[in-house]
């Protein structure tokens, strides 16, 4: 089955150190892959896409992603990590429509 | 604002009564999409429209679960019998010509 796997339930980072969140795919053909932040009571909020085209993909609020075919992987990365990044994020495969993967739930700490 | 609205955003319900939850989408935008989301999981795809067209439809989307999209604009998702098992987040969707997916804020279901 065409999926994508998020193999931390949380990730713990210290503010201004970079960040890493981890996704990886096992999907046939090209993959159409996502990154969403899930805010408490706010809606799930767009971050950045790879459809195809340049591996690295900058995104908002300073995040980007690396599409590895070769590891079938699509990290999240940020340089310098905000008390504000702290929230849940989604990699997301689109078919038609959004398979999610489960969320890794990201802690900044002051 | 012209994002996803969602109502209600929260309703707690006896088992065995029927809810009705409502969706307005992005006004230009011709697709909308229904996601589940239980505690500590991510949303799971329950069924989505092409202006009112029906188009897909999940196994998890029971025969106590309709969705309507009458006129290609709003979408009502009605749970017939509610169960304890139905409590979650209910988050719509909706896209326009690309393939980014808007959401809105989630009604969350409670059934007592």
């Amino acid at each position: 089955a065409q999926s994508v796997a998020q193999p931390e339930d949380q990730v713990n980072v210290a503010e201004g150190n970079p960040l890493t969140v981890k996704c990886t795919y096992s999907v046939s053909g090209n993959p159409y892959l996502f990154w969403y932040v899930q805010y408490p009571n706010r809606g799930l909020q767009f971050l950045l896409k790879y459809i195809t085209g340049d591996n690295l993909v900058k995104g908002s609020y300073g995040f980007e992603a690396e599409f590895n075919k070769s590891q079938t992987s699509f990290h999240l990365k940020k340089p310098s990590a905000l008390v504000s990044d702290s929230a849940l994020y989604f990699c997301i495969y689109n078919f038609n429509k959004f398979y999610f993967g489960s969320g890794t739930k990201l802690n900044v700490k002051p | 604002d012209t994002g996803v609205s969602q109502n209600p955003r929260h309703k707690i319900t006896k088992r065995g009564q029927n809810v009705t939850f409502r969706c307005d989408p992005i006004s230009e935008h011709n697709r909308l999409y229904w996601y589940r989301q239980t505690l500590g999981q991510g949303p799971e795809f329950l069924t989505y429209f092409q202006n009112e067209a029906q188009l897909e439809k999940s196994r998890l989307l029971s025969d106590r679960f309709s969705a309507e999209r009458p006129k290609g604009s709003f979408s009502t998702l009605e749970i017939q019998r509610t169960e304890q098992g139905d409590s979650a987040m209910y988050l719509c969707a909706s896209s326009g010509i690309g393939d980014e997916q808007f959401f809105g804020p989630g009604t969350r279901l409670t059934v007592l």
